[in-house]
């Protein structure tokens, strides 16, 4: 197990659908990602909540909307999606803000969200 | 801004060769630096990480060292395996709170029986 779980695991969805993913993770961290992998390029950070309040908006565009309900849950809505945001979607945990980390937080990963959008 | 070079791929290897992958980075002040590993059709994972100069990461045979004065931070390992087949990202994130990494593109081995 890897402490981070991502549902579901492969998603294809037209692109007037609505859908969501989902992120658990059991590590007691208070800080929660998403990052988007595409093919050829560098991951992406879309968003960063930090005990529940987001601190990071990387210039994502509305179709994606993400939640956080709790430290341990985090979600990302989807909708009118195009097909360019065919992707990876990775979720990822870490300490909070409040932890001292003087060796820098360790980022922890869930296996990820594979979306194809037709 | 911070950044991180990593040389491209794929590299291919056959079993028992030694691997190098080399990573160089830009950022200020003093970063963490780490190996993450991708598997076919699975997330990341943590490889290996170093927190200060001249700290050594380790794990599974792999190595890197920090190295301040070249801005490095090379993957290494002596002996490689088909099962190492994956895409390996060489990343850091600045100290302090909650992190963001910056990751490189990342570099695909590919290793042969």
């Amino acid at each position: 197990e890897t402490g981070v779980t991502q549902t579901p695991r492969h998603l294809v969805m037209g692109m007037t659908n609505k859908k969501s993913l989902k992120c658990e993770q059991h590590l007691g961290h208070n800080a929660m990602y998403w990052y988007k992998q595409s093919a050829k390029k560098p991951l992406e950070l879309m968003f960063v909540y930090n005990f529940k309040e987001q601190t990071e908006n990387n210039s994502v565009p509305s179709r994606f909307s993400p939640e956080c309900p709790n430290s341990s849950h985090l979600f990302l809505h989807l909708h009118t999606l195009q097909p360019e945001d065919s992707a990876l979607y990775l979720c990822a945990s870490s300490q909070g803000l409040d932890r001292e980390a003087p060796s820098g937080n360790t980022i922890y990963f869930g296996e990820g969200s594979w979306l194809t959008v037709v | 801004g911070n950044s991180v070079t990593q040389m491209e791929g794929p590299v291919t290897l056959s079993e028992e060769a030694f691997l190098t992958i080399n990573c160089t980075y830009t950022a200020t002040g003093y970063p963490s630096l780490f190996w993450y590993v991708q598997y076919p059709g699975e997330g990341l994972q943590l490889l290996l990480k170093a927190t200060k100069a001249d700290d050594k990461g380790s794990n599974k045979g792999f190595e890197a060292t920090y190295r301040k004065e070249t801005t490095s931070f090379h993957l290494e390992k002596g002996s490689v395996q088909v099962s190492d087949s994956a895409v390996y990202f060489c990343a850091l994130s600045d100290r302090g709170g909650y992190s963001t990494l910056t990751f490189g593109k990342g570099t695909m081995l590919l290793v042969s029986p």
